[in-house]
């Protein structure tokens, strides 16, 4: 069964904290995604990564940077958190390759985050 | 650019009601789409999907949906609603580039279902 962790459900950090969002997935995808939903705005593209320390910027980088040092992990960095930031975090994944589901992404339980 | 467009943020249905959640897109090639369901405190889980073929698709929980390329249109439809259908559909389209392809999604619907 094809399977995204993300490492906590809940965080609670304070403004101007460095905190480390993290994705790993079992399917051997190439494909990674950070996404952070708010209500009435659906889910907006933070990063991306089609491979090994590649990465691409979504519709929202600013104030969030990401790390794939390996092929199953993709973590997602708030340098200095702020309020701003509350939201919650999911995390997908996907394949390129032929007959793969035609792309389809597979998510993780998402991380509700808290900054005060 | 591909786009999705969901009409309705809120849809309020009784049990046992017609579900229709709307989604309408944009696309210059002939799309990939999704509909993704996403329960409280979840993660998006997928409904269904259109590729090629069959332009009435099949998912789980007994929704479906149709592509309707002359309206640009893959709307999401059940029968019959049940309480525990209540949750926030995502419609989705696939969009490739030259680096590789992402899902454009929708603001989302959520929907109610009432006793």
């Amino acid at each position: 069964d094809v399977k995204v962790t993300q490492s906590s459900r809940y965080l609670v950090k304070r403004t101007g904290e460095k905190v480390f969002l993290e994705c790993v997935q079992d399917m051997d995808h190439e494909n990674m995604f950070w996404y952070r939903q708010d209500p009435g705005l659906g889910l907006r593209l933070i990063y991306f990564s089609y491979d090994v320390k590649m990465k691409e910027k979504g519709d929202i980088p600013e104030g969030y940077s990401v790390s794939r040092e390996k092929k199953e992990r993709f973590s997602l960095i708030l340098e200095s958190a702020s309020t701003n930031q509350t939201s919650m975090y999911l995390c997908a994944s996907s394949t390129e390759l032929a007959l793969s589901w035609y792309n389809e992404q597979f998510f993780g339980p998402g991380t509700r985050l808290t900054v005060l | 650019a591909q786009s999705v467009t969901q009409l309705g943020s809120h849809v309020s249905v009784s049990e046992g009601a017609l579900v229709l959640l709307r989604c309408n897109y944009s696309s210059s090639v002939p799309p990939y789409l999704f509909w993704y369901v996403q329960y409280p405190n979840q993660g998006l889980q997928l409904l269904l999907k259109y590729t090629t073929g069959a332009t009435l698709v099949k998912g789980i929980n007994g929704f479906e949906a149709e592509f309707k390329k002359s309206e640009t249109s893959f709307h999401l439809t059940k029968p019959s609603a049940h309480m525990s259908d209540a949750a926030e559909y995502f419609c989705a389209v696939s969009e490739t580039n030259q680096a590789g392809t992402a899902l454009i999604f929708g603001k989302g619907t959520t929907l109610s279902v009432s006793s």
